[in-house]
């Protein structure tokens, strides 16, 4: 069974550090990983897509890396600013599988 | 705009009462997900349908049934609720090779 575990659970830092939000997965054999963002009252939105064959994907102050025989990803947030401020999760589609698992995930709080 | 409808957004049920929650996308995705998210557990899976016509349980489908109405709708219904119920339901959706799209949640009071 599929297990994945986000460390740090929450992180607080002053606005425009660089930081970044780790990822781990038990099963290496995974189709893709997305990383989400969670607003308090609202629902998930994805931020970036890695597919298996990935080693990272960028969008913005976003970059997130993948390594897949490790078990790993990193979700790293340049400059950070206040409207960063959220729950970041991170999903696995396993391969032969088209459900998502996902990991308890890490709350943000960047202060001004 | 596209993207996943869910409705209600808010329910108050009291236990033994039953209610369906429903669930359309208009991204011509395949794939349709029921989670619930409770604080300390993260989003589990109650059920989903990979295709048109198909469902299968999740992690946690007891109390549960779905239907895939169509390839646009799939609703969750809880036939007798219980206060075990209470938690907040995400739908979500996932086309070939793209990202998952989330509806905006159903929060549930089951008292």
């Amino acid at each position: 069974k599929q297990e994945v575990t986000q460390i740090p659970a929450a992180l607080s830092v002053p606005e425009g550090e660089n930081l970044v939000l780790n990822c781990s997965f038990t099963d290496s054999a995974i189709y893709n990983l997305q990383w989400f963002r969670q607003d308090p009252g609202k629902g998930l939105t994805s931020l970036l897509l890695i597919q298996s064959s990935q080693r990272e994907q960028t969008s913005g102050r976003l970059n997130a890396s993948l390594d897949k025989s490790s078990g790993r990803s990193t979700l790293y947030i340049a400059a950070s600013q206040p409207g960063d401020s959220a729950t970041y999760l991170c999903a696995v589609t396993s391969s032969g599988y088209s459900t998502l698992t996902f990991g308890k995930g890490t709350m943000l709080l960047v202060s001004p | 705009n596209a993207g996943v409808t869910q409705t209600p957004k808010f329910q108050v049920l009291k236990t033994g009462q039953s209610m369906t929650l429903q669930c359309a996308q208009d991204m011509n995705h395949n794939s349709m997900y029921w989670y619930r998210q409770d604080p300390g557990m993260g989003l589990r899976l109650i059920y989903y349908s990979a295709s048109e016509g198909t469902t299968d349980k999740g992690e946690v489908p007891n109390g549960y049934n779905v239907s895939r109405l169509n390839k646009r709708e799939f609703s969750l219904r809880l036939e007798s609720a219980a206060p075990s119920q209470t938690s907040v339901y995400f739908c979500a959706s996932i086309g070939w090779d793209t990202e998952a799209f989330f509806g905006q949640g159903t929060r549930l009071t089951v008292v």
